[in-house]
């Protein structure tokens, strides 16, 4: 079966450089969500969309923005890297189904390290 | 908001006994409850979940319960084998995204 597709699956960026992820979803999966993972923690949640439309927001700097297409793939934008950036950024997609929240799935996702 | 706090940290337990990792969440709004396994360097996996309107599921040898009243939950897994060692995370929801727990790094031990 067809998982969540993460591009790049690696990358070195260095201080004050901008980076973009890509996330290609579950097919019919309408929602979107961005988690960032330190070394040893828990992924915290960044931001989701849901039908192209941003449904939630976390812990997410002013420096990163998101998006979503009208393909349903994302995009995590990142702008003016720190050094503390550097984490696995996971994209995790599901299928909205009204009020019920629904299973996440996650992609494989990208491994961040700033210089 | 959402606090889901998770014990133990660290788990050992012996090849075929049983390992058991406990979450309390603090929302009492939430409705969903998966949990995750995490190996090294990999994506959480969902291995199982419960919403609120069930107290137990089962699949093979993974197992949750829920207790509603009590805001606690529960992963349970019998016969473990070599292959279940990973970092196990429990997660509730607010709204439609999930908060997870700090994680549970659970080793197998021959």
């Amino acid at each position: 079966a067809a998982g969540v597709i993460q591009s790049p699956r690696h990358l070195i960026k260095e201080k004050r450089e901008t980076a973009t992820l890509k996330c290609y979803p579950i097919p019919r999966h309408d929602t979107v969500y961005w988690y960032q993972q330190g070394p040893g923690q828990d992924p915290q949640f960044l931001i989701s969309f849901y039908e192209k439309m941003q449904s939630d927001k976390g812990s997410i700097p002013d420096r990163f923005s998101a998006q979503q297409f009208s393909d349903y793939h994302s995009e995590l934008n990142m702008s003016s890297l720190e050094l503390g950036d550097s984490a696995l950024y996971f994209c995790a997609s599901s299928l909205g189904l009204d009020s019920t929240v629904g299973e996440q799935y996650f992609g494989p996702g990208t491994r961040l390290t700033v210089t | 908001g959402e606090n889901v706090e998770q014990h133990p940290s660290t788990l050992s337990v012996q090849e075929g006994d049983s390992a058991v990792i406990k979450c309390t969440y603090s929302d009492s709004a939430s409705n969903y409850f998966p949990w995750y396994k995490q190996e090294l360097g990999k994506r959480p996996q969902l291995i199982i979940d419960i919403r609120s309107n069930v107290g137990e599921k089962k699949d093979q040898r993974i197992a949750v319960t829920l207790n509603k009243t009590a805001k606690h939950f529960s992963l349970h897994i019998t016969e473990t084998q070599p292959e279940d060692s990973a970092v196990y995370f429990c997660a509730a929801n607010r709204d439609d995204k999930i908060i997870f727990g700090k994680g549970t790094r659970l080793h197998i031990l021959p």
